[in-house]
């Protein structure tokens, strides 16, 4: 089942925040975050862990809400690199073969 | 820092003929996965590898497709009678570790088109 993220665009002025949402129907074990600029490779940047764990990346953090299933992307004081394509991709309590199911993915634009 | 190598980075191909598409992974990892994301859409998980053999595979890995570590170094995926819906980016990712609470790091893709 294909994880749900929200919203599907946001464009934002510089330094601006924005937050990134991620919702699976079934249980979680883990979920990973990526950003994918227009042509090139999904760059990984974190992984959160069932347990409500929190990280952080610079000024981009996340969240893993096990009981929502849910997995939220925190985006602080926002530059302009910022700008692209998240995805969230999900792996399954039962995964043991590192398959992750992505979602459709959230554009964000940062403007100056 | 290590990457993930493919190539070639775009292949133009005539429906109905083979195409292989060659990855070099991270010289530690151990497990190997090949994406696909057909153009504005997300990213779909096509088969993971790991000592030689597929671990897992999605639905789109259908008997068209298959894929072998030849060597040491390299991971590759062919496409066998390639029809125009094969046209997409491949990712080809490598990770340290098989659970999914394993980072894993993408090559900058092959772009394939079939005409």
């Amino acid at each position: 089942q294909q994880p749900v993220q929200s919203p599907q665009a946001v464009i934002l002025r510089e330094g601006e925040d924005a937050v990134i949402n991620c919702s699976s129907s079934k249980a979680l074990y883990s979920v990973h975050w990526y950003r994918q600029k227009h042509g090139e490779a999904p760059v990984f940047l974190m992984i959160l862990l069932k347990g409500g764990e929190q990280k952080g990346h610079e000024k981009i953090s996340a969240s893993f809400n096990e009981k929502k299933q849910q997995s939220s992307l925190y985006l602080t004081a926002s530059q302009l690199s910022y700008s692209g394509t998240y995805f969230c991709g999900t792996g399954g309590l039962r995964s043991n073969t590192g398959k992750l199911i992505f979602g459709q993915g959230t554009t964000l634009q940062v403007k100056p | 820092e290590p990457e993930v190598t493919q190539t070639p980075s775009h292949q133009v191909t005539q429906m109905g003929q083979e195409v292989i598409l060659r990855c070099v992974p991270i010289s530690n990892h151990l497990y190997f996965y090949w994406y696909r994301q057909i153009l504005g859409q997300k990213v779909e998980f096509l088969v993971s590898f790991y000592n030689n053999e597929i671990s897992e595979k999605s639905e789109i890995f259908d008997d068209q497709f298959s894929v072998e570590r030849p060597d040491g170094s390299n991971f590759t995926l062919k496409i066998r009678s390639t029809k125009l819906e094969d046209s997409a980016m491949y990712f080809c990712a490598s990770s340290r570790g098989q659970n999914s609470n394993q980072p894993q790091h993408f090559g900058d893709g092959t772009r394939l088109s079939i005409l």
